[in-house]
């Protein structure tokens, strides 16, 4: 048990339709991420939430929309996305966004038909 | 051009020897490093850690070194067990206040009973 959980575990998805992923963290932590692992490639960060708001967005495409409500929940909605968006998608949570381990939820595997 | 490298992507050892997973870097502004543990269908675990003010940080069967004039990093895992088979990432952080880990690509370990 990480402490972390994610649902959908897996998700196939047309590129018209719109699906959100959901990520939560019973851990008490302050911070969640957003990463996505393609294949052949490292972790790339996508999202940072810091006390409920965004403090980082590393280019990310605006088809990628990220959603936090609280300290414990951390959404992506989906919409238009292309079959290059395959790949897993990850959730993280740390105490801070300084200097503290990440503890990751076990993904969505997402696949954009 | 990747921060963070990991150039083996596969290794293989004999239970109850010594696994050595190596990480290299070229951003010198890290001064925070981390290895992470990743079993199939699930998130990365986190391992252990090692600041840049100190050059080895020890903890069980694992072991990590820094050498920071080389800008290299490896993990000791001594004895190693079939249980430790998983893919290893090496991350790094760049400061305090850097919430941005850049991952390695990740080493997959192999250990044969």
């Amino acid at each position: 048990e990480t402490g972390v959980t994610q649902t959908p575990r897996h998700l196939v998805m047309g590129m018209t339709n719109k699906k959100s992923l959901k990520c939560e963290q019973h851990l008490g932590h302050n911070a969640m991420y957003w990463y996505k692992q393609s294949a052949k490639k490292p972790l790339e960060l996508m999202f940072v939430y810091n006390f409920k708001e965004q403090t980082e967005n590393n280019s990310v495409p605006s088809r990628f929309s990220p959603e936090c409500p609280n300290s414990s929940h951390l959404f992506l909605h989906l919409h238009t996305l292309q079959p290059e968006d395959s790949a897993l998608y990850l959730c993280a949570s740390s105490p801070g966004t300084s200097g503290y381990e990440q503890y990751f939820g076990p993904g969505t595997r997402l696949t954009v038909t | 051009d990747q921060q963070v490298k990991q150039n083996s992507p596969s290794l293989s050892v004999q239970e109850g020897r010594i696994s050595i997973l190596n990480c290299d870097y070229t951003n010198s502004m890290f001064d925070y490093f981390l290895w992470y543990k990743k079993y199939p269908a699930e998130g990365p675990t986190f391992l252990i850690s090692i600041s840049s003010i100190k050059d080895k940080n020890e903890d069980g069967r694992f072991t990590v070194f820094l050498n920071k004039s080389a800008k290299h990093l490896s993990l000791h895992i001594v004895p190693s067990q079939p249980g430790d088979s998983a893919v290893y990432f090496c991350a790094a952080s760049a400061g305090a206040g850097s919430y941005q880990l850049t991952f390695g690509k990740g080493t997959k370990l192999s250990v044969i009973p």
